[in-house]
């Protein structure tokens, strides 16, 4: 069974950058075929897709937040991580994890971390 | 605001079907597999149906999924109160690379 737990700090200032990381269980993140992604939920509203990364590196970024985006890999810590550069109070949001099919579904997610962006 | 247009919400009685509309373009539903994704509240979404019309192992067949042109549908039969959660369609975009779009969810009353 593939689990994934993200982890990262629930407070960022604006202006600074948020960053995430998201340990994943039950798969070796080596193989091809799978995408590891950031989707947000903003306060009482709809999902927005962020990126992904494939095993190899290989990163797709939502354009409307391209310029801030930094999604990076270790596969030999069976991680992954988003950061977020300076951020202000929209990008407050719960953040999830997801491992993404090449057909396209998002098949295991993780729990999601709130994430304030505050001073 | 969404790529993909759903209604904002759908009611119906126990044991009853409803309907959820998913509406895009040639783009992204018309050109791609659409998945569904349930999320109850303070949970995160959950798969029910990927490449628009197959269910993941465990998802009962009441749950059903289907594509006709630049639009898709989630069907569910039998109604119960635990179906009461936000549903969300998704696709890829075509024109857009690697894009992703999600609709804008649909809240489901259980009358």
């Amino acid at each position: 069974q593939v689990q994934l737990q993200e982890s990262g700090p629930g407070l960022v200032k604006p202006s600074q950058t948020l960053s995430l990381t998201c340990t994943v269980s039950g798969d070796s993140m080596s193989s091809g075929g799978y995408y590891w992604s950031w989707i947000r939920q903003h306060p009482g509203k709809g999902l927005e897709w962020i990126g992904y990364i494939d095993y190899s590196g290989s990163t797709y970024y939502n354009p409307s937040l391209k310029s801030r985006l930094t999604i990076s890999v270790d596969t030999s810590k069976k991680q992954f991580s988003l950061k977020v550069s300076s951020v202000t109070a929209a990008d407050t949001a719960v953040y999830f994890c997801a491992r993404r099919m090449w057909s396209g579904e998002f098949d295991y997610w993780g729990q999601g971390t709130p994430v304030t962006v505050s001073s | 605001q969404s790529v993909l247009t759903q209604p904002p919400s759908v009611s119906a009685a126990p044991g009853q079907k409803v309907t959820i509309s998913c509406s895009g373009s040639t783009s992204d539903i018309g050109n791609n597999y659409v998945a569904w994704y349930q999320q109850l509240p303070g949970t995160a979404p959950k798969l029910l149906i990927y490449e628009t019309n197959h269910r993941p192992s465990g998802i009962p067949d009441r749950f059903s999924g289907s594509k006709s042109g630049t639009s898709a549908t989630l069907a569910i039969t039998g109604l119960q109160t635990g179906d009461e959660a936000n549903y969300y369609c998704g696709t890829g975009d075509s024109s857009l690379g690697a894009y992703v779009a999600f609709g804008g969810g649909t809240t489901l009353t259980v009358l």
